[in-house]
């Protein structure tokens, strides 16, 4: 079975520009998550996706982050634009069902750093 | 605020020299405590889920305990290829449409040594 892809695995930016990260979960995935890593800590939520709604962006910065997951598969989670603090690594996970106790399942992340 | 707090930041073990690193937890109802693997540059990697106080679960050299308050992760006789970073999650009950966040520790950078 094939994990949680996301694309690109680097990108490198310059403050107040904007970019995209991509995330495919795993076939069959009903819930979509997107966390932010900063080094030398633990993956903090942003958003949470069931099937294509959103159920949880408490901790999304709405004025420059947006997300979105077209027809409950793949899903975009866009910053625009960049400040330096946003460099961080950008994880998806995905798990098969709405229960909570579902296990996440982790991509290898987006690493961004912004200049 | 529901925390999580892991302990060690860092431990250096020689091969061989079995350890445990602590997660402790101040959440109002835990639901599940779950442990992963993140090696550098790749995502977390599932470890094992815990649900209730006095549960232990076990995979090759590493055996995870749940107390009401924490969580041990015993490694038996490390050896290299066990360096990772061993992040601990909680889920916990009471979040409102928020039922599927993890909020993670800080992890524990280990390194064996051979």
């Amino acid at each position: 079975e094939a994990g949680v892809a996301q694309s690109p695995r680097y990108k490198i930016i310059e403050k107040r520009q904007s970019v995209a990260f991509w995330c495919n979960p795993i076939s069959g995935h009903a819930t979509l998550y997107w966390y932010q890593q900063i080094l030398g800590q633990g993956p903090k939520l942003l958003i949470q996706f069931q099937n294509n709604g959103v159920v949880d962006d408490s901790q999304l910065p709405k004025d420059r982050f947006s997300a979105e997951r077209l027809k409950g598969v793949d899903s975009t989670l866009k910053i625009q634009p960049a400040k330096l603090e946003d460099s961080a690594v950008y994880l998806c996970a995905s798990s098969p069902k709405r229960e909570s106790t579902d296990t996440q399942y982790f991509g290898p992340g987006t690493r961004l750093t912004v200049l | 605020e529901d925390q999580v707090t892991q302990s060690p930041e860092a431990l250096r073990l020689q091969e061989g020299e079995s350890s445990s690193l602590n997660c402790s937890y101040t959440v109002s109802g835990l639901r599940g405590l779950f442990w992963y693997r993140q090696d550098p540059g790749k995502g977390p990697e599932f470890l094992f889920t815990l649900y209730s106080a006095g549960e232990e679960k076990e995979k090759e050299r590493l055996k995870a305990t749940l107390t009401k308050k924490e969580s041990f992760l015993h490694i038996t006789a490390p050896k290299p290829e066990d360096s990772a970073t061993y992040l601990c999650a909680v889920q916990f009950w009471g979040g409102g449409t928020s039922y599927g966040k993890l909020t993670f520790g800080q992890g524990t950078i280990l390194t064996v040594h051979p």
